[in-house]
């Protein structure tokens, strides 16, 4: 069965802190992605991975960045976190485009920032 | 530019009573399609998708969808409302950019209530 899970389900920190929201995927896939949920806006794209060491921008990096060293583990880096940055953040992750494109999802992080 | 619309943020049905969730999308080719579904405090399920095998799709839980290119729709729909059906569903389609990797447009949601 698919599993996607992320470090934590709910994280409160304080303005100026640096965060790290983790997530693991057990599929082999190559791809994984974080996006951030907010009302009325939908999902958003921040960073994507097409593999290890591999990143791209997604269309809100601004405040991000992201590492992935193993296949597996795809981390978001919030290097000063901010109030705006207070989100629901959800991982998700796929095989290569062309062979599946449906992507799996975690439960999602909800950060606030205070 | 592609686009994914969902013509209701929100929509109220009684148990038993049949559900319509409405997306229509922009492109200049016949995209996949899908539909997720997120409860509470979840992440998001695939519920169905569409890619090009066959127009009416059926998905988990008693959904389904039909693609329609002549309006350029992909309503999804259940003849019957459960009160677990409760919750926010987003139509999204693959972002079409030449790139390597399968990035996806999102709809902005519509969140189902189902009243007994």
């Amino acid at each position: 069965d698919v599993k996607v899970t992320q470090s934590s389900r709910y994280l409160v920190k304080r303005t100026g802190e640096k965060v790290f929201l983790e997530c693991v995927q057990d599929m082999d896939h190559e791809n994984m992605f974080w996006y951030r949920q907010d009302p009325g806006l939908g999902l958003r794209l921040i960073y994507f991975s097409y593999d290890v060491k591999m990143k791209e921008k997604g269309d809100i990096p601004e405040g991000y960045s992201v590492s992935r060293e193993k296949k597996e583990r795809f981390s978001l880096i919030l290097e000063s976190a901010s109030t705006n940055q207070t989100s629901m953040y959800l991982c998700a992750s796929s095989l290569p485009r062309g062979r599946q494109e449906t992507q799996y999802f975690g439960p999602g992080t909800r950060l606030l920032v205070l | 530019a592609q686009s994914v619309t969902q013509l209701d943020s929100h929509v109220s049905v009684s148990e038993g009573t049949p559900v319509l969730l409405r997306c229509n999308y922009s492109s200049s080719y016949s995209p996949s399609l899908f539909w997720y579904v997120q409860h509470p405090n979840k992440g998001l399920q695939l519920l169905l998708k569409y890619t090009s095998a066959a127009t009416l799709v059926k998905g988990i839980n008693g959904f389904e969808a039909e693609f329609k290119k002549s309006e350029t729709s992909f309503h999804l729909t259940k003849p019957s409302a459960h009160m677990s059906d409760a919750a926010e569903y987003f139509c999204v389609a693959p972002k079409n950019y030449g790139g390597a990797t399968n990035k996806l447009i999102f709809g902005t949601g519509t969140l189902l209530a189902v009243q007994p």
